[in-house]
């Protein structure tokens, strides 16, 4: 079955630490996605990625890094810069870029600092 | 800013009624709307998408879009328990990469 799989489900980070977090599609889509969401926030755009090789900053950027060597895998670290990083990451590829295709997430991982 | 704006509920029905979930959007350029299902600790889930005025319809889902008004809402005919979740509208714009996400109305039926 084609999907998106991310892991791991839950991961605890201790101050000062990096880590991150693999998102993997075999759904043959070119753009991929990265979200978090924090309780009545909503969905925030980290980084986007529409082919290999490129990527760009969505609305919170700062403290996280990407990374898209391949079409399947666009991996997130969460550095030590940023400050609050407890959420639930959410990783959605789709289709193309653009704004008539809708999204598929994987599962999500859950990040506490512990 | 391109704001989605959603009614943070919660929204309560009882069983076997109609529920009515509402988002309105600020930019006329918006050209796509989608409607996720978001159960609690779990990823989104799209359910219904549409592009053009009027209504779409699949199973017990009614999406209506309204371009001129600028809403779109969606309709869950003979509500179950297990619609009980929170659901989100996003918005696709001309020339944006991205969709933009409102921040979810959370619905429970009542059984």
């Amino acid at each position: 079955d084609g999907g998106i799989t991310q892991s791991p489900k839950y991961l605890f980070r201790k101050e000062g630490q990096n880590v991150t977090l693999s998102c993997e599609q075999n759904l043959n889509h070119d753009a991929m996605y990265w979200y978090r969401q924090d309780p009545g926030q909503g969905l925030r755009l980290i980084y986007y990625s529409q082919i290999v090789n490129d990527f760009q900053k969505g609305d919170i950027a700062e403290g996280y890094s990407v990374s898209r060597e391949k079409k399947e895998s666009f991996p997130l670290t969460v550095t030590s810069a940023q400050k609050n990083p407890t959420a639930f990451y959410l990783c959605a590829s789709s289709i193309s870029g653009g704004p008539d295709y809708g999204y598929t997430f994987g599962s999500g991982t859950r990040l506490t600092v512990v | 800013q391109k704001e989605v704006e959603q009614n943070s509920g919660p929204l309560s029905v009882p069983e076997g009624a109609i529920a009515s979930l509402n988002c309105t959007y600020s930019d006329r350029g918006s050209q796509s709307f989608f409607w996720y299902r978001q159960y609690s600790g779990k990823s989104p889930e799209l359910i219904m998408f549409i592009y053009s005025n009027g209504d779409k319809e699949d199973g017990r889902f009614t999406a209506q879009l309204n371009k001129a008004s600028q809403y779109v809402s969606l309709l869950i005919r003979d509500s179950q328990p297990s619609d009980s979740a929170t659901y989100l509208c996003a918005v696709g714009l001309v020339g944006a990469n991205n969709l933009f996400f409102g921040t979810g109305t959370r619905l429970t039926v009542i059984p």
